[in-house]
């Protein structure tokens, strides 16, 4: 059965604790994607990665961090300098058609909550 | 700043009727990418419409797109209180390197029964 997962589904974060969300893909593609999602609002991208042990900064990447040790996973890790951490977290996948953008596939969701 | 930005923010209809979505945005575009949102859910592809297309069908939806005016709209016809969703566009913007999508800030569609 094919498709993206992420886990936890809901994620709570104390004070000063560097929590790790997990997104992992069957779907054999290339590029992965992080997303932050707030009450009522779009998305924006924290990191992207389209292949191995590369990854690029999105629009907010400061508190963030990520690796991609392997093509199916890509973990996120907020850290304790990420000061509003509380949203929704989503990860995307998609196959690359040279430098265009094809469909994302998303996983659930997590969501991220301060204690 | 957010590439697309959809149009109304919130529409209420009655189930039966047709729901017109827009997106505007600001650069050349390789394609514009519609996808829908259930609440707390992750996002579901609906359609891609590449920079050379006009228009695209899927089932009761409709998507147009005119390059020209930096636009694209989303039509769901005969909607049922199941399309009751959040409606982004997403543009992928012409570039030379570097492959991402920009997301908008969405439309939440109501239908009631």
């Amino acid at each position: 059965d094919g498709g993206i997962t992420q886990s936890p589904k809901y994620l709570f974060r104390k004070e000063g604790q560097n929590v790790t969300l997990s997104c992992e893909q069957n779907l054999n593609h290339d590029a992965m994607y992080w997303y932050r999602q707030d009450p009522g609002q779009g998305l924006r991208l924290i990191y992207y990665s389209q292949i191995v042990n590369d990854f690029q900064k999105g629009d907010i990447a400061e508190g963030y961090s990520v690796s991609r040790e392997k093509k199916e996973s890509f973990p996120l890790t907020v850290t304790s300098a990420q000061k509003n951490p509380t949203a929704f977290y989503l990860c995307a996948s998609s196959t690359l058609l040279g430098k265009y953008q094809e469909t994302q596939y998303f996983g659930p969701g997590t969501r991220l909550l301060v204690l | 700043s957010q590439q697309g930005e959809e149009d109304p923010q919130a529409l209420s209809i009655q189930e039966g009727e047709n729901a017109t979505m827009n997106c505007s945005y600001k650069t050349s575009i390789n394609n514009l990418q519609w996808y829908r949102q259930n609440s707390g859910r992750g996002l579901v592809h609906l359609i891609l419409i590449r920079s050379n297309e006009r228009e695209k069908h899927s089932g009761r939806l409709r998507v147009t797109l005119d390059t020209s005016k930096k636009s694209s709209s989303l039509l769901i016809t005969a909607s049922r209180a199941a399309d009751t969703a959040s409606y982004f566009c997403a543009t992928d913007p012409f570039r030379t390197s570097g492959s991402r999508l920009t997301f908008g800030e969405g439309t939440q569609l109501t239908v009631n029964p």
